[in-house]
């Protein structure tokens, strides 16, 4: 069982560049999340998908979309980077009680 | 705005002591809640879940809940030095919700 997985595990994208941050699970959630982690801000929702085939915004969401993918995948792309989206991308799952697994993380840098 | 407030440390504690986190969040309405463990350029992993009133011990760990008081603590005995990271406290807030609000966490540190 690898858990989350998370690709990239960093990247580097100019101002206005798009991009495509991937997330799985092998665990079988149904729930699937995405959070920004800013140093002195904490974990914030950007997106989450309750199940397959809903996503809905959480507390971040400007200048995001997501994808519901299948059961096992959903995606986060950044349209139009900017500098302020510059941080460290987790993905998660939830199983029937409420946890949260968290994968690895995406390191991104916007220059 | 549902929040949840750690103090954000640095909390130092000597090896073999007992090092108390705290929490404490503002919807009444909240549900479950959670302790994770974040190591320095890590993920968070979760250590603790706690759904009702009291005490809840796992190993090393004892979560405490008060919900009357609207606060909920993480309890390490014996802290060893692989015990040093930041501990992050995490509430869902209603009964159907699927979200969690998390607090910015504590920085634990243990010295040897």
């Amino acid at each position: 069982n690898a858990g989350v997985t998370q690709t990239p595990k960093f990247q580097v994208l100019k101002t206005g560049q798009s991009m495509t941050l991937q997330c799985a699970q092998d665990m079988n959630h149904n729930s699937m999340y995405w959070y920004r982690q800013d140093p002195g801000m904490g974990l914030r929702l950007i997106y989450y998908s309750a199940s397959e085939g809903t996503t809905d915004k959480g507390e971040v969401p400007n200048g995001y979309n997501v994808s519901r993918l299948n059961k096992r995948e959903f995606s986060l792309r950044l349209e139009s980077a900017a500098p302020s989206q510059t941080s460290v991308y987790f993905c998660a799952s939830r199983d029937r009680g409420y946890e949260q697994y968290f994968g690895p993380g995406t390191r991104l840098t916007v220059t | 705005q549902k929040e949840v407030e750690q103090n954000s440390g640095p909390l130092s504690v000597p090896e073999g002591a007992i090092a108390s986190l705290n929490c404490t969040y503002s919807d009444r309405g909240s549900q479950s809640f959670f302790w994770y463990r974040q190591y320095s350029g890590k993920s968070p992993e979760l250590i603790m879940s706690i759904y009702s009133n009291g005490d809840k011990e796992d190993g090393r760990f004892t979560a405490q809940l008060n919900k009357a008081s609207q606060y909920v603590s993480l309890l390490i005995r014996d802290s060893q030095p692989s015990d040093s990271a930041t501990y992050l406290c995490a509430v869902r807030t209603g009964a159907g919700s699927y979200q969690l609000t998390f607090g910015k966490g504590t920085k634990l540190s243990v010295i040897p």
